[in-house]
């Protein structure tokens, strides 16, 4: 099954303005942690946000805010006045300690482009 | 920079070749890891090497053969790939603690011909 996912394999955005990339997730844990990575056209995965799952401040980087509902298993990225140098892969991912393993699950990826 | 170092870039290779593929962290980190990232598939988590040691192997096949010296260097051995092998191999390194986040190199974009 599907520990992360994200159903919006394409977005435009224009600049300036906000938008929110979806994420969802599955664990039967307390313990976990959720991540975004953007990942631009040079292929290198750049952190951007982390919330824990015992958290209860929604985390906020800059520009980056996460939108966590942990009732509906959601982990949404908010990107705020959004800049042409945003346009990249970007990527939710969770790492699950109950899982027995170091691994962090990513989801497919949702393509976001920032339009003038 | 990032913190971690992948060598090559980028790399095209015949099917018959062997080659290296070369991580390297100075952050401190005692994890790493290899993924894969192929056009249109979530990133695959290859091997975990953790205090050195290999902690995970997620059914690569035996042509990938990866080494860590020490906790500061990762390889991956490549011997007689498949046109499919091609992609882009991330190597990435954890902190201690289990909610530690991953610090990823820009990775190898490889072509295998």
């Amino acid at each position: 099954a599907q520990k992360i996912t994200q159903t919006q394999p394409g977005m435009f955005v224009q600049e300036k303005e906000a938008v929110t990339l979806d994420c969802t997730y599955d664990t039967s844990d307390q313990s976990y942690g959720l991540f975004w990575y953007k990942q631009p056209s040079s292929g290198e995965m750049i952190f951007l946000i982390y919330q824990g799952s015992y958290d209860e401040q929604n985390a906020t980087e800059g520009r980056y805010s996460l939108n966590f509902q942990k009732a509906r298993k959601s982990a949404n990225l908010v990107i705020s006045a959004s800049q042409l140098g945003d346009s990249a892969m970007y990527f939710c991912a969770m790492r699950d300690p109950g899982a027995g393993s170091y691994q962090l699950t990513f989801g497919k990826g949702t393509k976001l482009s920032v339009i003038p | 920079e990032t913190g971690v170092t992948q060598t090559p870039r980028h790399l095209v290779m015949g099917m018959t070749n062997k080659k290296s593929l070369k991580c390297e962290q100075h952050l401190g980190h005692n994890a790493m890891y290899w993924y894969k990232q192929s056009a249109k598939k979530p990133l695959e988590l290859m091997f975990v090497y953790s205090l050195e040691e290999r902690v995970e192997n997620n059914s690569v096949p035996s042509r990938f053969s990866p080494e860590c010296p020490n906790s500061s260097h990762l390889f991956l051995h490549l011997h007689t790939l498949q046109p499919e092998d091609s992609a882009l191999y991330l190597c990435a390194s954890s902190p201690p603690g289990e909610l530690g986040g991953y610090t990823f190199g820009s990775g190898t974009r490889l072509t295998v011909v």
